[in-house]
């Protein structure tokens, strides 16, 4: 298996700009998960879905993020307008029920706005 | 929520030598506690785990003990490695909940 796969792994954008963040999660994997990593902040949970359902969204910071998940093999997120404090890295993880506790996550997308 | 607290920051060790970190947590009723490894460029990675139904656990070099009655669990890894060096992070979370609390993560690097 390829693992969790995102795209793009760097993106550089500027303030004010639409970005696009995307996932594939591991096949089979009903759980998805999206995650901020900021040296202030850690590691943040922003949402989850299960079978393709947001379940979660309390950790999403405001109006400008929103995610997806049309089917279970693709999830985005969106952040748009973007601000230069939305600079960080994004995880994707995925799991699967029958362990659902054990999440795998994916290289991660560093985003720069400038 | 849970609020996971982890210790110390950064770690260097020599070679050989072992490395403890240590994280407490607030939430007296979680009860699955993983660490995670994250190497640099790449994503945390799942190395071992514990469930509150028992005190230790042990991979290898790698072992996790846990304390319920004090809220707090520990990584131990011996005969440290070059290869060991990266961030480690602790989480807590209950069984049948899918919010992984973090802590803010130790930076361990392995001296040669």
């Amino acid at each position: 298996d390829a693992g969790v796969i995102q795209s793009p792994r760097h993106e550089v954008t500027e303030m004010g700009q639409e970005v696009t963040l995307r996932c594939k999660p591991i096949s089979g994997h009903d759980y998805l998960f999206w995650y901020r990593q900021t040296m202030m902040r850690g590691l943040e949970l922003l949402i989850y879905f299960n079978n393709n359902v947001p379940i979660d969204d309390s950790g999403m910071p405001e109006d400008r993020f929103s995610a997806k998940m049309p089917n279970a093999s693709f999830s985005t997120l969106k952040i748009q307008p973007s601000e230069p404090r939305d600079s960080a890295v994004y995880f994707c993880a995925s799991s699967s029920w029958t362990n659902s506790n054990e999440q795998f996550f994916g290289p991660g997308t560093r985003l720069t706005v400038l | 929520g849970e609020n996971v607290e982890q210790h110390p920051s950064t770690l260097s060790v020599q070679e050989g030598d072992s490395a403890v970190i240590k994280c407490t947590y607030s939430d007296s009723a979680s009860n699955y506690f993983p660490w995670y490894k994250q190497e640099l460029g790449k994503g945390p990675q799942l190395i071992i785990d514990i469930r509150s139904n028992v005190g230790e656990k042990k991979d290898q070099r790698i072992a996790v003990t846990l304390n319920k009655t004090a809220k707090h669990f520990s990584l131990h890894i011996t005969e440290t490695q070059p290869e060991d060096s990266a961030v480690y992070f602790c989480a807590a979370t209950r069984s049948n909940d899918y919010k992984l609390s973090f802590g803010a993560g130790t930076t361990v690097t392995v001296r040669a």
